[in-house]
Order: structure tokens, then sequence, then C-alpha cells
């Protein structure tokens, strides 16, 4: 099953850019979709991002996704302070499973 | 609106069998090139995909959880449920169900969307 690695915690303050990465040592980002859940505090995951790049209707367009080899990185533009919350990049296997980054704690300063 | 809400039992004793329901309510379960999933959070820690299955019984499971996990499904109850055996405190984890849009290229699935999520139910594995 694919591992991937995301930064433990990522900060920036309220108004600017943040950028939370996700890797992978093996080929299964390079071969399939990257998707990004952002998930609060005592609740269940939002789908952010699909297919690499797509959002689903109702995210606003400050959250952007994009993918580059085995990587994959997730964009917050216009940071606020309500998106203070933990993000998980998540892809599928090339062994039929699916797969979940250790998740990013964004901390808007 | 899609909605789902997971049922089940709180506390498992060690050893025995965590079993868990998901409702499906608002749209059917028997849609086309829908799969429906199991995801597991252990307290202060990441996710886990558990398994999936579609509304004629075919099921994908994490190899890591493979021989202990059966998912079926009731379509018409629009349910599907999770039995995991021989739990241990390390099964200890809110337990989501959630619909699983999958990405194809060429008839090979190469993504998934957990797009639609339950609420989570907390289950604790103690005696």
């Amino acid at each position: 099953q694919s591992v991937l690695t995301q930064p433990p915690s990522v900060s920036a303050a309220p108004g600017q850019k943040v950028t939370i990465s996700c890797s992978e040592s093996s080929s299964n980002i390079g071969n399939n979709y990257v998707s990004w859940y952002q998930q609060f505090p005592g609740t269940a995951p939002k789908l952010l991002i699909y297919a690499n790049n797509k959002r689903p209707s109702g995210i606003p367009d400050r959250f952007s996704g994009s993918k580059s080899g085995t990587s994959a990185t997730l964009v917050i533009t216009g940071l606020q302070t309500g998106d203070e919350a933990d993000y998980y990049c998540g892809t599928w296997d090339n062994s039929l499973s699916a797969s979940f980054g250790g998740g990013t704690k964004l901390t808007v300063l | 609106q899609l909605q789902l809400h997971e049922s089940g039992p709180g506390l498992v004793k060690p050893s025995e069998t965590l079993s868990l329901t998901c409702t499906v309510s608002g749209g059917s379960i028997s849609t086309s090139n829908i799969y429906w999933a199991w995801i597991r959070q252990p307290p202060g820690k990441g996710l886990e995909w558990i398994g999936s299955i579609y509304y004629d019984g075919s099921t994908y499971y994490n190899p890591s959880l493979k021989s202990r996990v059966i998912i079926v499904v009731d379509t018409s109850k629009h349910q599907f449920s999770l039995r995991l055996s021989s739990v241990t405190a390390a099964d200890t984890a809110a337990y989501y169900c959630a619909r699983d849009d999958p990405s194809y290229y060429y008839g090979t699935q190469v993504g998934d969307a957990f797009d639609i999520w339950g609420q989570g139910t907390m289950v604790t594995v103690s005696s």
C-alpha cells in the first residue's frame, strides 16, 4: 500500500498563501489521481480536491491542487482563520487499495 | 441530499467482532459507478481506508486489514455494514462511512474521491 508523506504542520498569516506537499517514493501518485481532504476537530473530513486539481461544487477557488511526478501539492490562497484545520492527501494504489497521507495541521497565525 | 449515518456499539471487547452499519438516505445505494467505503481514524491520528463495496457486493479491502474485514451490502435496506474480527485496542477509532466515487482511465481505476461522509461513530475496544 502507498506511503504518502506530508509535513506534520504548516503555518502562515491571514491573507497569505500556504502550500501543503504530499510525496511518495513509488509510482502510485505518478500513475494515479490525488485527492485532498479538510478536517476540523471532532468532525468528518470534507473533500476539497479530487482527480489532482478538480474542486467539488461549493469549494472556493482559493483551494487548488496540482501534481508533478510523485508529488502533489495543495495550495490555499487568501488564508482565513477558518481554514485552520488538518489536511490529508489521498491516492489510489496500484495494488487496488486507497491510502491517505499522515495529515498536515494548518495554523493560521 | 444524500446522507450517510453510522450506527453500532460504541464499546467492543478485545478478541470480539466489531460490527457497524451505514444507512444511506436521500439517494440510492445502487448507483452505477459508486462504491461505499469504511474509513477509520484512531484518536489523534490520521485516516485509514478499511475497504469499499459496490452495490453488487464486490469489494476492495485494505491489505493490512483484509484477513479480519468483511463488508456487506443490503440494497433493500439501503445499508452497508462492516465487520472487523479479533479486535484489539489498536482498533479503537472513529469509524466513518463514505461515498466512494472512483475515477477511471481507459477502464482502469486511477483514483478515489470520498465525497460524502457520515458523521462518524467512535468505537472503543476495551474489556
